[in-house]
């Protein structure tokens, strides 16, 4: 059974840093491709950012970029999300993703497996 | 960027009805559409991927169709535990963008 599981959520002052953490079971993790998306207290989704299954190449919204950073530990099955200079604005459940390739005319990406989310508070 | 426009943003319907929701992409997304569903206080869940392929486990009263721009997801017959928000996602290209929502209440 797939199960992502995240941390590291909190309650954070305005320009200081957190990091998230994500756990993930129940697959070959190396061999996937790895996102999170977020989503503001009564509001819709938000992808933020994706990597390759070797980390090599690493993807970002233009509100992150330069902020934030998204890594993974093959060897532990652990995805991060490292956030910097954090605002009122990225508060937020922060949910770890699994990113699952599809194929039709072009190919194409979609989120198959989600976890329970970490909630992340940006104020003074 | 590609934008994802959902309709309605709100529903009411009764169990046992069928309602119908669309997501209209900025661009053509030659069928890189997908469908979630969120239940309050959970993780969104994978519905509907490719425009009209039914993720594994998920009741056949639930399908989707479209093409180029424009997409929908149907549920027949609606049970209980269909009522929820429902998102829309354009999968072709990044940023992956979302549809504002559709909330599907019990009237």
């Amino acid at each position: 059974e797939v199960q992502l599981v995240e941390s590291g959520g909190g309650l954070v002052q305005p320009g200081r840093s957190l990091k998230l953490s994500c756990a993930a079971s129940g697959f070959t993790f190396s061999n996937y491709y790895m996102a999170w998306v977020r989503q503001a207290p009564t509001k819709g989704l938000e992808w933020v950012a994706s990597i390759t299954n070797s980390g090599g190449s690493t993807y970002y919204r233009d509100s992150v970029k330069g902020r934030f950073t998204i890594s993974r530990d093959n060897a532990k099955s652990t995805l991060y999300l490292q956030m910097d200079s954090l605002r009122s604005e990225d508060t937020a459940t922060y949910y770890c993703t699994r990113d699952q390739l599809g194929a039709a005319i072009y190919p194409y990406w979609y989120f198959d497996f989600w976890g329970p989310g970490t909630m992340v508070t940006v104020s003074s | 960027d590609i934008q994802m426009t959902q309709s309605p943003t709100s529903l009411a319907a009764s169990v046992g009805e069928s309602v119908t929701i669309t997501c209209l992409a900025s661009e053509d997304i030659y069928g890189s559409l997908v469908w979630y569903q969120q239940k309050p206080g959970k993780s969104p869940q994978l519905l509907i991927y490719g425009a009209t392929i039914l993720e594994d486990g998920i009741p056949s009263r639930f399908s989707g169709s479209g093409s180029d721009t424009q997409y929908s997801l149907k549920i027949n017959s609606l049970q209980p535990e269909d009522f929820a928000s429902y998102y829309c996602q354009n999968g072709l290209s990044t940023p992956r963008t979302f549809g504002g929502g559709t909330k599907l209440e019990l009237k």
